[in-house]
């Protein structure tokens, strides 16, 4: 089984529709993130979580909030979904204790917003 | 903040010959520089990394290469296979990014048989 899961691999909703991403993981990491990927734009940072109780923006967090129900889930929301937030959303998962804090990726949610 | 450019954007090579993507970062306090292959339909995946102590690090074909001075890191792929096709993605950490990355634009790798 994959150490990262999201669901679902893919969505497509319609303008002003809330919508929930949910993320997974059975790696016993503290660390959490979002991020979107649009072409030429690389991978943005949307939200982190270092544990539990930390929540922090980032870069581009406009639109978007998260809640972290546990140390394994991690979930992204779109209050009122828009076209321009069509892309690709990865979560990732880190350890602070490895020696490089290495960020493992999920297969990602393919959004479409019509 | 940090801010990493990475360039090419796309890349065609000929399977067996080598191909280099280039990044250069603004913060000099970045310590930490990955890189990750994303293959089609999957999320990026680590495929090397290197510290701001080490010049240089090699695996196999893959290597990378750090110069502080000019805040630039390369990627070195030799002997290019169809399999390497994929989107490349430099990144940085360290400094005031407080344990996050900055990624780069990505680089879309094509190797033709």
């Amino acid at each position: 089984d994959a150490d990262v899961t999201q669901t679902p691999r893919n969505r497509i909703t319609k303008t002003g529709k809330r919508i929930m991403l949910e993320c997974s993981q059975t790696k016993g990491h503290d660390r959490m993130y979002w991020y979107r990927q649009d072409p030429g734009l690389g991978l943005r940072l949307i939200y982190y979580s270092f544990d539990v109780k930390d929540i922090n923006k980032g870069e581009i967090s406009d639109g978007y909030s998260v809640s972290r129900q546990a140390q394994a889930k991690f979930s992204l929301s779109l209050e009122s979904a828009i076209p321009n937030q069509t892309a690709l959303y990865f979560c990732a998962t880190s350890d602070p204790q490895e020696d490089t804090d290495t960020q493992y990726f999920g297969p990602g949610t393919r959004l479409t917003v019509l | 903040g940090e801010n990493v450019e990475q360039h090419p954007s796309t890349l065609s090579v000929q399977e067996g010959d080598s191909a280099v993507i280039k990044c250069t970062y603004s913060d000099s306090a970045s310590n930490y520089f990955p890189w990750y292959k994303q293959e089609l339909g999957k999320g990026p995946q680590l495929i090397i990394d290197i510290r701001s102590n080490v010049g240089e690090k090699k695996d196999q074909r893959i290597a990378v290469t750090l110069n502080k001075t000019a805040k630039h890191f390369s990627l070195h792929i030799t002997e290019t296979q169809p399999e390497d096709s994929a989107v490349y993605f430099c990144a940085a950490k360290g400094g005031t990014s407080y344990g996050k990355l900055t990624f780069g634009q990505g680089t879309i790798l094509t190797v033709h048989p």
